[in-house]
């Protein structure tokens, strides 16, 4: 089945960007996702891409897409502190009829002052 | 706000008791998801409704926990005889589409 691994914390200054990096291993994945959880939260939807693209850009937000090596990123472009939460990547697949979403355990962003 | 809704958002039961949420889902949104997360894990798929058919079942949906959408909008999923290992946060999403909206759980703690 699909697995899709993040590092677990990402540390970043107030004001620079953050790079959160995703791989999956289903090559089939057709849409790929980034969520946000913050405490006691459920997951908001940032953006999401399907696998013909490479690239999609949404105000602050980038998501870049290596179809070749399976690896998603997400930047944000001047990080604030609102932006400190878990960061989950989610691929959806074809295979077993559910069209679900497979997560990642979720990266924690850490703004630092 | 017509996000999707859940209740309760707490539920603290004891081992063995039963329990029962409820998801309203984003009207008109024909898909819906049940998933559970458990601290430090991602969301897992649970199981999965096209209007009122229920389509698709996880091997982790034991045969403790049963899910209906009966007239294709709202669902409930209910847990018997609850275990300590059921304690998660439990998430229901929909969707007409590809993006799928969550809405804020039931975190069910059993003592």
């Amino acid at each position: 089945g699909e697995d899709v691994e993040q590092s677990l914390f990402l540390s970043v200054r107030e004001g620079d960007s953050s790079v959160i990096n995703c791989t999956y291993t289903d090559s089939s994945s057709t849409y790929l996702y980034w969520y946000k959880q913050e405490p006691g939260a459920g997951l908001q939807l940032l953006t999401y891409i399907f696998s013909n693209m490479d690239m999609k850009q949404d105000q602050r937000l980038t998501v870049l897409l290596n179809k070749k090596d399976k690896h998603l990123s997400l930047r944000i472009a001047d990080t604030q502190t609102g932006d400190s939460a878990i960061y989950f990547c989610a691929a959806m697949y074809s295979g077993g009829g559910a069209d679900g979403l497979t997560f990642g355990k979720g990266t924690h962003l850490i703004i630092q002052p | 706000d017509t996000g999707v809704s859940q209740d309760p958002r707490h539920k603290i039961t004891k081992r063995g008791q039963n329990v029962t949420f409820r998801c309203d889902p984003i009207s008109e949104h024909n898909r819906l998801y049940w998933y559970r997360q458990t601290l430090g894990q991602g969301p897992e798929f649970l199981t999965y409704f096209q209007n009122e058919a229920q389509l698709e079942k996880s091997r982790l949906l034991s045969d403790r926990f049963s899910a209906e959408r009966p007239k294709g909008s709202f669902s409930t999923l209910e847990i018997q005889r609850t275990e300590q290992g059921d304690s998660a946060m439990y998430l229901c999403a929909s969707t007409q589409g590809r993006a799928l909206h969550f809405g804020n759980g039931t975190r069910l703690t059993v003592t």
